[in-house]
């Protein structure tokens, strides 16, 4: 059981380039997330996936775009990078009813640079 | 809004010295309260959900509360190993899942 698989782990960029990053999970969760975590602020929400088909801005969308393309994969696209940008991003997935006793699985992250 | 709140910010303790982290919450339908523990480089470990106000879990050292608008994470007799950052998140009715800023822990031998 793989659970989260986050790629790539580390991405240099120049300003104005663009990249996406990849979340896959292979636990059958119904909700996925895009997290970053710059030091000091904890883990802030980007955008978010309830569910198969749908997606919600976080707290912090400006910049960013998201596909939800199958209930396993969520992909986060940067589209003109700037240097607000770099920091570790962070996928995860949870699943399960409301009274399951449900976590939250994390992807082993990604540290982006973008100068 | 989701809001998370975790105070105090940093907490120094000598190891032996008993302590507990808040987490303030504000959230539109509770489906459960995470505690997370994150060492330096790493990714989060998960520690407890928490579901219902009244409800407790305990592991090693650590036990988590909820009350309707705070979590506490209790600390017994601390070793220097549990330093670490703890997170608290919440999750909505809506599957939003927030996370406050976390606090550090430092733990002296």
């Amino acid at each position: 059981n793989a659970g989260v698989t986050q790629t790539p782990k580390f991405q240099v960029l120049k300003t104005g380039q663009s990249m996406t990053l990849q979340c896959a999970q292979d636990m059958n969760h119904n909700s996925m997330y895009w997290y970053r975590q710059d030091p000091g602020m904890g883990l802030r929400l980007i955008y978010y996936s309830a569910s198969e088909g749908t997606t919600d801005k976080g707290e912090v969308p400006n910049g960013y775009n998201v596909s939800r393309l199958n209930k396993r994969e969520f992909s986060l696209r940067l589209e003109s990078a700037a240097p607000s940008q770099t920091s570790v991003y962070f996928c995860a997935s949870i699943g399960g009813g409301p009274f399951a006793n449900e976590k939250l699985f994390f992807g082993s992250g990604t540290q982006l640079s973008v100068l | 809004e989701d809001q998370v709140t975790q105070s105090p910010e940093a907490l120094r303790l000598q190891e032996g010295e008993s302590s507990s982290l808040n987490c303030s919450y504000t959230v539109s339908g509770l489906r459960g309260l995470f505690w997370y523990r994150q060492d330096p480089g790493k990714g989060p470990e998960f520690l407890f959900t928490l579901y219902s106000a009244g409800e407790e879990k305990e592991k090693e050292r650590l036990k988590a509360t909820l009350t309707k608008k705070e979590s506490f994470l209790h600390i017994t007799a601390p070793k220097p190993e549990d330093s670490a950052t703890y997170l608290c998140a919440v999750r909505g009715a809506n599957s939003k899942l927030t996370f406050g800023k976390g606090i550090t822990l430092s733990v002296r031998p």
